[in-house]
């Protein structure tokens, strides 16, 4: 019973340049987070999306961030034009589709570093 | 403007003995708190949680107590092994009110010596 995946587990960038990060939650799960880690921080809250809907994005910075997650396929997280600002670990959870669950399972997460 | 604190950002213990982890938080609305385990280049691993309308939770070695008259919740670890050294982070969810998003505090590393 495969976990939370996410790729690539590196990435690199320079400035102006866009990142593509994917999540495929656990089998069995529709409800996909994402979340991201800057040094010495706890994790930060930024989407919260069902199949090919977006739920609550209000963790979203406003300009070069995008989520999606299509009827097939996994979920995307995009970052276009990168700053040296965007580089930190950005991890993907999972929850199943019963309402109330809250316990969310997380993926081994993308450590994005922007040069 | 934390909504989960975590007031110590280490905590060492001897193997064997309990290890106390501590967390408060300041919004009422919070109905369910977990407790995540993280390595260095790993993923949060989910370890224990617990409803606003339990005061404990009990998972092996693991216990959480929840006080929601003081805002405060524990995770104790006994007996402590060196395997669960590693970085304990508190969450908490309003499920109703934030459809969803976990509130993370910032961590405690907790170093467990032979």
């Amino acid at each position: 019973n495969a976990g939370v995946m996410q790729n690539p587990r590196h990435l690199v960038r320079r400035r102006g340049q866009e990142a593509r990060l994917r999540c495929s939650p656990m089998k069995g799960h529709s409800h996909v987070y994402w979340y991201r880690q800057l040094p010495e921080e706890g994790l930060k809250f930024m989407v919260y999306l069902q199949k090919e809907n977006i739920i609550d994005e209000s963790g979203m910075p406003k300009e070069r961030f995008s989520a999606e997650f299509p009827k097939e396929g996994p979920s995307i997280l995009r970052i276009q034009q990168v700053v040296r600002g965007d580089s930190a670990a950005y991890f993907c959870a999972s929850s199943p589709p019963r309402a109330g669950t809250d316990t969310q399972y997380f993926g081994p997460g993308t450590r994005l570093t922007v040069l | 403007d934390q909504q989960v604190k975590q007031n110590s950002p280490s905590l060492s213990v001897q193997e064997g003995r309990i290890s106390i982890l501590n967390c408060d938080y300041t919004n009422s609305m919070f109905d369910y708190f977990l407790w995540y385990k993280k390595y260095p280049a790993e993923g949060p691993t989910f370890l224990i949680s617990i409803s606003s309308i339990k005061d404990k939770n009990e998972d092996g070695r693991f216990t959480v107590f929840l006080n929601k008259s003081a805002k405060h919740l524990s995770l104790h670890i006994v007996p402590s092994q060196p395997g669960d050294s590693a970085v304990y982070f508190c969450a908490a969810s309003g499920y109703r009110g934030s459809q969803g998003n976990l509130i993370f505090g910032k961590g405690t590393k907790l170093s467990v010596k032979p």
